[in-house]
């Protein structure tokens, strides 16, 4: 149980486009999200925390133009990279909390590899 | 404030080799830890966690055992695969929904 899923694994657009990356999770609802972003050879950074039915919670200095995201249903949490410019290529990486309380554990989707180009 | 600290790499070592991978923490309570698993080209996978003072997880020959005193989490093997080839992270959450990841160990197994 307990599996993300990532839509698409990669993904290469031309700079001024936007992107959508969506996560699900499979077996279980979500009611938080996670999306990270990981640049090559380092450790995942939080981007923000989406919440099903509100707004998302972005880390500090994490543009919220930027980077839209959206929590519409308690299975799909969506991010929008708005007018992608070469240096936001990197590794997206999603995770969904489960289940809820104190012990629980956030499982990762297998990651949105962006190009812009 | 709640942080991780993971041995650099990168880890080189021959099949059927012992793996310690050292992983300290600081945390303000009670935290759960955690050690995850990236393939290349892959997102990260739970490999094992423990929720409290001396709980061991374990998974696929893989254990760790979490020492409050030693505020240490370190991951161990006694016999490594080439399939083990992968980046390690060591990660701590005390709500659930905030979690600190260490900087990543990446490990090369050679036959």
């Amino acid at each position: 149980g307990a599996v993300v899923s990532q839509h698409p694994s990669r993904v290469i657009c031309k700079s001024g486009t936007s992107v959508k990356i969506e996560c699900r999770s499979l077996d279980f609802q979500a009611t938080t999200m996670f999306w990270y972003r990981q640049f090559p050879k380092q450790s995942l950074m939080l981007m923000a925390t989406s919440n099903e039915g509100s707004k998302a919670t972005y880390e500090q200095g994490v543009e919220k133009d930027k980077f839209l995201i959206n929590h519409a249903s308690l299975t799909l949490s969506t991010l929008t990279v708005t007018s992608a410019h070469p240096e936001d290529s990197s590794f997206y990486i999603c995770s969904a909390r489960y289940p809820a309380g104190r012990t629980d554990t956030q499982y990762f989707g297998p990651g949105t590899r962006l190009t812009v180009l | 404030g709640d942080s991780v600290t993971q041995m650099e790499g990168p880890v080189t070592l021959s099949e059927e080799a012992f793996l310690t991978i050292n992983c300290t923490y600081t945390a303000t309570g009670y935290p759960s830890l955690f050690w995850y698993v990236q393939y290349p080209g892959e997102g990260l996978q739970l490999l094992l966690k423990a929720t409290k003072a001396d709980d061991k997880g374990s998974n696929k020959g893989f254990e760790a055992t979490y020492r409050k005193e030693t505020t240490s989490f370190h991951l161990e093997k006694g016999s490594v695969q080439v399939s083990d080839s992968a980046v390690y992270f060591c990660a701590l959450s005390e709500t659930g929904n905030q979690f600190y990841f260490g900087t990543g160990t990446s490990l090369t197994v050679i036959p």
